[in-house]
């Protein structure tokens, strides 16, 4: 079974810095199944990216991914207010599916 | 639009079982996989297992094999998530999630608390 180990566990940054999160999985994931989700307070998670690199529908260019096999990033470009939230990566390409632990991040 | 609304609050007793359901609209029903997925108090999401609406398949998470149950009601266009013999490890947020088919989820009901509670 995969497991996912996102770094770090929270990021302090200021509004207009560029963030950059990382999610490495114990062993390969297959055909870059890999997605991204931004969670608020009480809200349900949000898919920002999927299939390592892409976008979901109507998610700000600001928000990139890349990686393959093990090493995964997810990059916001410059950090909005609206961007401070918690950040998981999850492997979709085996059952099962597993979710990193998060990465929060909080305005510095 | 893309709605998944799910059932209310659910306060249960050790031993006990949950059924949690979630209707969906704004698509084709049968075009879509379900997936639920679960987080517990300030933990990552969890995912539990797949069910196929056209076809009532399911993939089950190996960890609640046994314990639960995904069934769907086409005249509906409803997913239900049953859980037994509930443990206060259970008390989550419940979520379903309709999965385009690749694997993940590109809408998320708005969750179900589940308490487990003496």
């Amino acid at each position: 079974e995969v497991v996912l180990t996102q770094s770090p566990g929270t990021l302090s940054l200021s509004p207009g810095e560029r963030a950059t999160l990382s999610c490495r999985a114990s062993q390969s994931v297959t055909s870059s199944s890999l997605a991204w989700y931004q969670q608020k307070p009480g809200q349900a998670p949000r898919l920002l990216i999927y299939g390592a690199s892409s976008r979901a529908t109507g998610i700000p260019d600001r928000f990139s991914g890349s990686g393959s096999g093990t090493d995964f990033t997810l990059t916001i470009s410059r950090l909005e207010p609206e961007d401070f939230a918690v950040y998981y990566c999850q492997q979709y390409g085996n059952s099962p599916r597993p979710f990193g632990q998060g990465t929060k991040v909080e305005i510095k | 639009q893309v709605q998944l609304v799910q059932s209310g609050t659910e306060v249960k007793e050790p031993g006990a079982s949950v059924k949690i359901s979630c209707k969906t609209s704004g698509y084709t029903f049968t075009s879509y996989f379900l997936d639920w997925v679960r987080q517990a108090p300030g933990q990552g999401p969890e995912w539990m297992g797949i069910i196929n609406p056209r076809s009532a398949s399911t993939v089950y998470a190996q960890k609640f094999q046994g314990r639960v149950t995904m069934t769907r009601d086409t005249s509906t266009s409803t997913v239900y998530m049953y859980l037994t013999s509930l443990r206060s490890e259970d008390t989550a947020v419940y979520f379903c999630v309709r999965d385009p088919g690749n694997g993940y989820g590109d809408y998320w009901g708005q969750g179900t608390l589940v308490t487990v509670s003496s």
